[in-house]
C-alpha cells in the first residue's frame, strides 16, 4: 500500500520568513494529493490539494509543487503569520477509498 | 459547502460500556466516509472506510468486531466502540467524500474525544 512520509516534524520559523514542508509517497499510481492544517483539539482543514496532472499550484501565501518522477510534492507557506502556527498533514491517494496521511509537521511561527 | 458534522463531540464511559459515535454530511450526499483514529501529536490513522449500503472496509490490524460501522444513508455513518477499554480513548474524526466527486477531497468533522475509565 501507499506510505507517505513528511519532513520535518517540527518546524520553527520567524514571522514574515517562509516555511516549506515535504513529502514523499511510495505508489506511482497516486494522483491526488491534499494537505490539510490541523488546529489543537480541531478537525483538520483543507488548505490545498494537487492532482498528479499539474505540477504546481497557488493560493495567496500558499503553494504546492508535485514531481511525480521523483515522487514527492512539497508545501510552501510564504510571510508566515503567527495564525499558520498548527500541524500540517500531507496525503496521498492511489485510488479510490484510500488516503494515506504523513506524519505532520508541527509549525511554529514566532511573532 | 461540505460541512461534516460529529456527535458527541467527547464522551466519557466506563471499561466495557459501549459507544456510539455518529458522522454527518450536512450539506452534501456522502457515499463514503471515512473513520480515522488520532492519538495525541500523532498523525490520523484511517480504520476503515464506510460506504453507504455496503460492509465496510477494516484496516489491518482494526478489530471489525470492536468498532462497527455502519453507513445506513448518503448522510450518516455510525462507528460503534463496543465493549470499550482504556486503550480504547482516544481522538475519533470520520471525514466524508461528496457522491459523485471524480476527485477524492475529503471533508473532516470535528471529532470526538472518548476517553474510557
Amino acid at each position: 500500500g501507499e506510505n507517505v512520509e513528511q519532513h520535518p516534524s517540527t518546524l520553527s520559523v520567524q514571522e514574515g520568513d517562509s516555511a516549506v514542508i515535504k513529502c514523499t509517497y511510495s505508489d506511482s499510481a497516486s494522483n491526488y494529493f491534499p494537505w490539510y492544517k490541523q488546529e489543537l483539539g480541531k478537525r483538520p482543514q483543507l488548505i490545498i490539494d494537487i492532482r498528479s496532472n499539474v505540477g504546481e499550484k497557488k493560493d495567496q501565501r500558499i503553494a504546492v509543487t508535485l514531481n511525480k518522477t521523483a515522487k514527492h510534492f512539497s508545501l510552501h507557506i510564504t510571510e508566515t503569520q503567527p495564525e499558520d502556527s498548527a500541524v500540517y498533514f500531507c496525503a496521498a491517494s492511489p485510488r479510490n477509498n484510500d488516503m494515506r496521511f504523513g506524519a505532520g509537521t508541527r509549525l511554529t511561527v514566532k511573532p | 459547502g461540505a460541512v461534516v458534522s460529529q456527535h458527541p463531540s467527547r464522551v466519557i464511559c466506563k471499561s466495557g460500556t459501549s459507544v456510539k459515535i455518529e458522522c454527518r454530511s450536512l450539506d452534501f450526499q456522502a457515499t463514503t466516509m471515512f473513520w480515522y483514529r488520532q492519538f495525541p501529536k500523532k498523525s490520523l490513522m484511517l480504520m476503515a472506510t464506510s460506504n453507504e449500503g455496503s460492509k465496510a472496509t477494516y484496516e489491518q490490524g482494526v478489530e471489525k468486531d470492536k468498532f462497527l460501522i455502519n453507513h445506513a444513508s448518503l448522510t450518516l455513518s455510525t462507528l460503534t466502540v463496543t465493549s470499550a477499554h482504556p486503550e480504547d480513548s482516544s481522538f475519533y474524526i470520520c471525514s466524508a467524500r461528496l457522491a459523485g466527486s471524480v476527485w477524492e477531497t475529503q471533508y473532516f468533522g470535528p471529532g470526538t474525544r472518548l476517553l474510557v475509565l
